[in-house]
């Protein structure tokens, strides 16, 4: 069965890093486009970043753009988000999806705080 | 503020009817197809329909999806307990050049 197990959330300072990683199995991982989606406590879903299959084309929201990167390694069948510049209103669950959105992992909590 | 516009709350008793909308533009739902979501608190999102109307499998016929122009519904019957739940349409949008989705519609039943 289709799994997305994200990790590497945690706590971070203003203006630090993190990079989130997402496992996948159960499908042909190099098939699928994928994408990171967050959502801060209490809010609701946003999108944050889309990469293709052959990590030809990439594609950002506005508000992470220039300090977020997306890639991919498929021999591993791993996503990864890395997150630079990190703030406050980056606090949120960050899922990974595969393809059309079509099935989510858990879920990683990142709390940017002081 | 959401890019596809949903109504914040809806209630019904059980056993009834609700139709939660999701309108958009021409950027979005105009061109593309439409997915809803359900998520119960503190759970990740799951998918309920998929090409505006397809239900993945697993999923109870008690729900149904359409789409008309620049807005889609989501349609859920005999409502039980187990369904209260957020309700969220997502979709691509070409200008933006990603994902999009609704602000979200939190389901009570009475």
């Amino acid at each position: 069965q289709v799994q997305l197990v994200e990790s590497g959330g945690g706590l971070v300072k203003p203006g630090g890093s993190l990079r989130l990683s997402c496992a996948a199995s159960g499908f042909t991982f190099s098939d699928y486009y994928m994408s990171w989606i967050r959502q801060a406590p209490g809010k609701g879903l946003e999108w944050v970043s889309y990469i293709s299959t052959n990590e030809y084309t990439i594609y950002y929201a506005d508000s992470v753009k220039g300090r977020f990167t997306i890639s991919r390694d498929n021999a591993k069948n791993s996503l990864y988000l890395q997150m630079d510049s990190l703030r406050a209103e980056d606090t949120a669950v960050y899922y990974c999806a595969r393809g059309d959105i079509d099935y989510w992992g858990q879920g990683t909590l990142v709390t940017v705080s002081s | 503020q959401s890019v596809l516009t949903q109504t914040p709350s809806v209630s019904a008793a059980p056993g009834q009817t609700v139709t939660i909308s999701c309108s958009g533009s021409s950027s979005n739902i105009g061109k593309n197809s439409v997915s809803w979501y359900q998520q119960i608190p503190g759970t990740a999102p799951k998918l309920l329909i998929y090409d505006n109307n397809k239900r993945p499998s697993g999923i109870p016929d008690r729900f149904s999806g359409s789409k008309s122009g620049t807005s889609a519904t989501l349609g859920i019957t005999g409502l039980q307990t187990g369904d209260e739940a957020d309700y969220y349409c997502g979709t691509w949008d070409n200008s933006l050049s990603g994902w999009v989705f609704g602000g979200g519609t939190k389901l009570t039943v009475l």
